[in-house]
C-alpha cells in the first residue's frame, strides 16, 4: 500500500480554471503538508496541517486553500489558476514532533 | 533553524564510497542534522539523522564532528540508483515550527 497518495499525477489546465489536487496518507500522521517545487526545483513549504488544523501557511495567494476533513486527508484547492502556478505539488506527513515526513510523488500541474 | 551550507554537485564512480559533506556552523545544542534525497521526478525520501553521535542505518552513515558543526553523510558502495540530490537539513524537533525547510542541495552523479 502507497503511504502517502496523490491524485492526480498529472493535471494540465487552462488559466483562469479551479481544480483540486487530493492527498491521503495510511501511516496514522498526526501532521500533513504541501510543498511546491518549481522549475528551479526548489521544494518550498506552502501549509500544514496538525490533527485537522492549520499550523502552518506560507506566504501563499489566497488562491490557494488547503482542506483537511480528517487527519489522514488534505487537499489542496486552487481557484483561477494562473501560468506561475505551474510547478510539482508534493504532500507530506509526520508525527507532530518528528522531522521523518514521508512524501508522496508528486503531482504535475501545467497551466496553459 | 540553522542554515546549511552543502556542494552543489559531486560526482562518484559506482561501487566506491559517496561522502557528502554539509556545514552547519550555527547549529544549536537542541537540532538535529536530517538528511533527504530526491531521485529525479519522485518525491524527497528520509535517508537518516542525527544529533551528535555518528548513526548508521540500512542507507546510510551520517558522520557528526564533535562540534557539530558539520556532518558527512556517507553511501558505502554507490549504486547508479543513487544518483540524486541530497539534502542536509538541520531541525529543530523540539520547536514550535513543524516545518522542514530545503536548500538547494548537492547533486550526487554516480558513474558507471
Amino acid at each position: 500500500d502507497t503511504a502517502v497518495s496523490q491524485t492526480p499525477k498529472y493535471l494540465v489546465t487552462q488559466m483562469g480554471n479551479d481544480k483540486s489536487i487530493k492527498c491521503e496518507q495510511n501511516l496514522g500522521h498526526d501532521t500533513m503538508y504541501w510543498y511546491k517545487q518549481d522549475s528551479k526545483k526548489f521544494l518550498k513549504i506552502m501549509f500544514s496541517y496538525n490533527n485537522k488544523e492549520l499550523i502552518i501557511n506560507e506566504t501563499v495567494p489566497n488562491r490557494f486553500s488547503p482542506k483537511s476533513p480528517d487527519k489522514a486527508h488534505l487537499n489542496l484547492h486552487i481557484n483561477s489558476l494562473e501560468l506561475g502556478d505551474s510547478a510539482v505539488y508534493f504532500c507530506a506527513s509526520s508525527q507532530v514532533l518528528g522531522a521523518r515526513y514521508t512524501f508522496g510523488s508528486g503531482t504535475r500541474l501545467t497551466v496553459v | 533553524d540553522a542554515k546549511t551550507t552543502q556542494p552543489p554537485s559531486m560526482d562518484c564512480a559506482e561501487g566506491r564510497a559517496a561522502n557528502l559533506p554539509c556545514n552547519h556552523s550555527t547549529i544549536s545544542g537542541n537540532e538535529y542534522v536530517y538528511w533527504y534525497r530526491q531521485i529525479h521526478s519522485q518525491g524527497p525520501q528520509y535517508i537518516i539523522h542525527g544529533l551528535k553521535n555518528n548513526e548508521t542505518n540500512e542507507m546510510a552513515s551520517l558522520i557528526i564532528t564533535e562540534d557539530r558543526k558539520s556532518s558527512t553523510l556517507i553511501l558505502p558502495h554507490a549504486t547508479l540508483r543513487d544518483t540524486a540530490v541530497y539534502y542536509c537539513i538541520v531541525f529543530n524537533s523540539g520547536g514550535s515550527n513543524y516545518k522542514l525547510t530545503f536548500g538547494k542541495g548537492t547533486l550526487l552523479t554516480v558513474n558507471p
